[in-house]
């Protein structure tokens, strides 16, 4: 089982549509959660995190955690084609320094 | 903004030959690290580095060796370059305390032929 998993896609969404990207992992000494967002060719860039359970909201994204199911999810508010991207969850364990990343989800969103 | 700048973007290799990979960043970052990312795999930690000429191996370090000599740079070296090392190489970093929030530079691509 890998640590970090996501459905790879392609998840389609139409454009104004909510996109729900989800993330599951393994290791319940999880402590942080975040989501990069990287479009083809190029290096991924942070769009949030997240220590707490519940949501957190930056603009139209929101990041939900739910420690006791081990699932971390993004949601994107009136999907843009400019969303169109992969999108990466990552998890950091405990004190470490290292981030384990999923092999992260394509994002189409059609005009 | 945190800037982390990788010199070479596009390097075609010869199997067997040296390569270095050049890495700094300018926001005093304690904690730098290496990535290679290829399709279907993803991200994999190469060796990260949390001090000055302190490294630790990540998931797959065979193959590479690094160097930090001064905190603002990391640098990968590929001994004898192999056709199973191309892909896009991305060097990071972070701070030692607080959300370990890693930040990326733009990636090198390699290619070994």
């Amino acid at each position: 089982q890998k640590e970090v998993e996501q459905n790879s896609g392609p998840l389609s969404v139409p454009e104004g549509a909510i996109a729900s990207l989800n993330c599951t992992y393994s290791d319940r000494g999880s402590q942080s959660f975040f989501w990069y967002r990287q479009y083809s060719g190029k290096s991924p860039e942070l769009i949030m995190f997240i220590y707490s359970n519940g949501d957190k909201e930056d603009g139209r994204f929101t990041a939900q955690l739910n420690k006791a199911s081990q699932y971390v999810s993004l949601l994107i508010r009136d999907s843009q084609p400019s969303d169109s991207a992969t999108y990466l969850c990552a998890v950091n364990r405990d004190s470490s320094y290292k981030l384990i990343f999923g092999s992260g989800t394509r994002l189409l969103v059609r005009p | 903004d945190v800037k982390v700048t990788q010199s070479s973007r596009y390097l075609v290799k010869r199997t067997g030959e040296k390569v270095f990979l050049e890495c700094v960043q300018d926001m005093d970052h304690e904690n730098m690290f290496w990535y290679r990312q290829d399709p279907g795999l993803g991200l994999r930690l190469i060796y990260f580095s949390y001090d000055v000429k302190m490294k630790e191996k990540g998931d797959i370090p065979e193959g590479y060796s690094v160097s930090r000599e001064k905190k603002e740079r990391f640098s990968l070296i590929l001994e004898s370059a192999s056709t199973n090392q191309t892909s896009m190489y991305l060097c990071a970093s972070s701070l030692r305390t607080g959300a370990n929030t890693i930040y990326f530079g733009e990636g090198s691509w390699l290619t070994v032929v």
